[in-house]
C-alpha cells in the first residue's frame, strides 16, 4: 500500500544554517505530495505542496520538488530562523480518500 | 471565526465516561475527517466524511462514534475508552473528500485515566 517515509528527527540546527527533511514516497497512482507543519499547541498547517512530477512547491523560503524518477520530496530551506522550529509532515493523497502522513520531524533552531 | 475550530481543547475521562468531542469549519468545504496523532506514530486517520455521508472507516474500535449532522459540523462520541485512547485528536476538512488541500483544527488533547 501507500506509504511514506521521512528521516527521523529532532533535527537541531543554528540559526541561518540550510535545512533538507528527507522524504520518500511509494505510490499505485500518481499523487500530490504535501508538507505539512505543526506548530506547539496547535494543529498542522500546510507549508507546500505539489500535484504533479517536477513541480516545485514553496512557501516562506521552503522548497520541495516532485521527484518521481527517486520517488521524493524533500524539503528545503536555506536559512532557517528560530520561528522554524516545529515538526513538520511529509504526505501524500493518492486515489479516494487516502491521504497518508509521515511520522513527523520535529526541527529545533537555536538562536 | 475562520477556519476550523475543536473544542474542548484539553479533556480528561475516565474509563467508565461518555464526553464528545466537537469539530466546526467555517470554510465551506464539503468533507470533514478524524485524525488520531500519537507520540512517536505516523497520523491515523479514524473517518471520512464527504457531504454527510460517511465514505471512509478505517477499522476504528466501536467505542469512537462519529457523527455528521451538517456540512459543517463533525462530532466524535467517546465512551468506555481505554488508556491507550490518549492522543491528539485531530479534526480536518477538505473541499472535497480526497482531495487537494487539509485544513486542520488545533487538536482536542484527550487523556484516558
Amino acid at each position: 500500500g501507500d506509504s511514506v517515509t521521512q528521516m527521523e528527527g529532532p533535527v537541531t540546527l543554528s540559526e541561518e544554517a540550510c535545512l533538507t527533511i528527507n522524504c520518500t514516497y511509494t505510490a499505485t497512482g500518481y499523487p500530490s505530495l504535501f508538507w505539512y507543519v505543526q506548530y506547539p499547541g496547535e494543529g498542522l498547517q500546510l507549508l507546500l505542496k505539489a500535484t504533479k512530477a517536477d513541480d516545485k512547491g514553496s512557501n516562506k523560503g521552503f522548497e520541495a520538488t516532485y521527484r518521481k524518477e527517486t520517488t521524493s520530496f524533500h524539503l528545503e530551506k536555506g536559512s532557517v530562523q528560530v520561528s522554524d522550529s516545529a515538526v513538520y509532515f511529509c504526505a501524500l493523497s493518492d486515489l479516494g480518500y487516502k491521504y497518508i502522513f509521515g511520522t513527523g520531524t520535529r526541527l529545533k533552531v537555536l538562536a | 471565526e475562520t477556519g476550523v475550530t475543536q473544542t474542548p481543547r484539553h479533556l480528561v475521562m475516565g474509563m467508565t465516561n461518555k464526553k464528545s468531542l466537537k469539530c466546526e469549519q467555517h470554510l465551506g468545504h464539503n468533507a470533514m475527517y478524524w485524525y488520531k496523532q500519537s507520540a512517536k506514530k505516523p497520523l491515523e486517520l479514524m473517518f471520512v466524511y464527504s457531504l454527510e455521508e460517511r465514505v471512509e472507516n478505517n477499522s476504528v474500535p466501536s467505542r469512537f462514534s462519529p457523527e455528521c449532522p451538517n456540512s459543517s459540523h463533525l462530532f466524535l462520541h467517546l465512551h468506555t475508552l481505554q488508556p491507550e485512547d490518549s492522543a491528539l485528536y485531530l479534526c480536518a476538512s477538505s473541499q472535497d473528500a480526497g482531495e487537494g488541500t487539509q485544513y486542520f483544527g488545533p487538536g482536542t488533547r484527550l487523556l484516558v485515566l
